[in-house]
C-alpha cells in the first residue's frame, strides 16, 4: 500500500547505543517530518525537511540527527541513546504546507534501558 | 511548548450519542487539522479546515473554526464503538510545521 513506511517497528537499546530509524514515502511528497509521542503529551516535532536537501530543527531536536537521503527517504539517528528518548517515533510526509495532506507512518516504539 | 490544547482530556459516551471536543491554539494559523489515533496505532487524518473557513463536514464529523477566539471544535454524531480512540488537533502555520495538542481520549460504551 502507498504511504509512509517506518522501520523498525520495535527496538530496545541500551543506554549509550546508537541506532538509525528509517522512513520512506512513495507519494512523491516534498516535505518529511520526525515526531515523538510521549504519554499525555501528543506529538512533538523533532526535525523536519521542507524539501530534498534541507533539514531544520523542530521543537525537541537535542540528541538526534537526521538525513534526507533523497526525496523518498528521511532517517533519524540517535548517536548515544538515553532513557529519556524512550518514546514512540512517527515519521510523516506532506505535499506542501498549505495543502494539509499529511500522511503518518505506523510508528517505531523505542525503549532505552 | 505545544500549540494546541484539547478539552476535555477524556470523554466517555454511550453509543449513539454525540461527542464534542474542543481545541484552542495560541498563534495565527494557515489551517487546522483533526486526527484520530487508535490505541497503539498511527495517526489517521480526519479533516482539515482552512483559516478562512468557519465550518466543514465530512460524514459524521463536523468541525468549526473561530479564528477570533483561536479555537476549533470537533463533533462526532451518532457515535459508534469504532469511534473509541484519541483525537488530536494540529495547527499548521506559515512554515512547514504541524503542531499537535495532547489529545482527547474518547470512549464509546456499547
Amino acid at each position: 500500500n502507498a504511504g509512509v513506511t517506518q522501520t523498525p517497528k520495535f527496538q530496545v537499546l541500551k543506554t549509550g547505543q546508537s541506532m538509525t530509524l528509517q522512513c520512506a514515502q512513495d507519494m512523491n511528497h516534498n516535505s518529511m517530518y520526525w515526531y515523538r509521542q510521549d504519554p499525555g503529551m501528543g506529538l512533538r516535532l523533532i526535525y523536519y525537511s521542507a524539501s530534498e536537501g534541507t533539514t531544520d530543527k523542530g521543537e525537541v531536536p537535542n540528541g538526534y540527527n537526521v538525513s534526507r537521503l533523497n526525496k523518498r527517504e528521511f532517517s533519524l539517528r540517535l548517536e548515544s541513546a538515553a532513557p529519556s528518548q524512550t518514546s514512540v517515533y512517527f515519521c510523516a510526509s506532506s505535499e506542501a504546507r498549505d495543502r494539509g495532506l499529511w500522511t503518518f507512518g505506523s510508528g517505531t516504539r523505542l525503549t532505552v534501558v | 511548548s505545544q500549540q494546541g490544547e484539547e478539552d476535555p482530556q477524556a470523554l466517555s459516551i454511550q453509543e449513539g450519542e454525540n461527542a464534542t471536543m474542543n481545541c484552542s491554539y495560541k498563534t495565527s494559523i494557515n489551517n487546522l487539522q483533526w486526527y484520530r489515533q487508535n490505541s497503539g496505532r498511527g495517526l489517521v487524518h480526519l479533516i482539515l479546515i482552512r483559516s478562512n473557513e468557519r465550518e466543514k463536514h465530512s460524514g459524521r464529523l463536523r468541525v468549526t473554526l473561530d479564528t477570533s477566539k483561536k479555537s476549533s471544535s470537533l463533533l462526532i454524531t451518532a457515535s459508534r464503538a469504532a469511534d473509541t480512540a484519541s483525537y488530536f488537533c494540529a495547527t499548521a502555520s506559515n512554515d512547514y510545521k504541524l503542531s499537535f495538542g495532547a489529545g482527547t481520549t474518547v470512549t464509546v460504551r456499547a
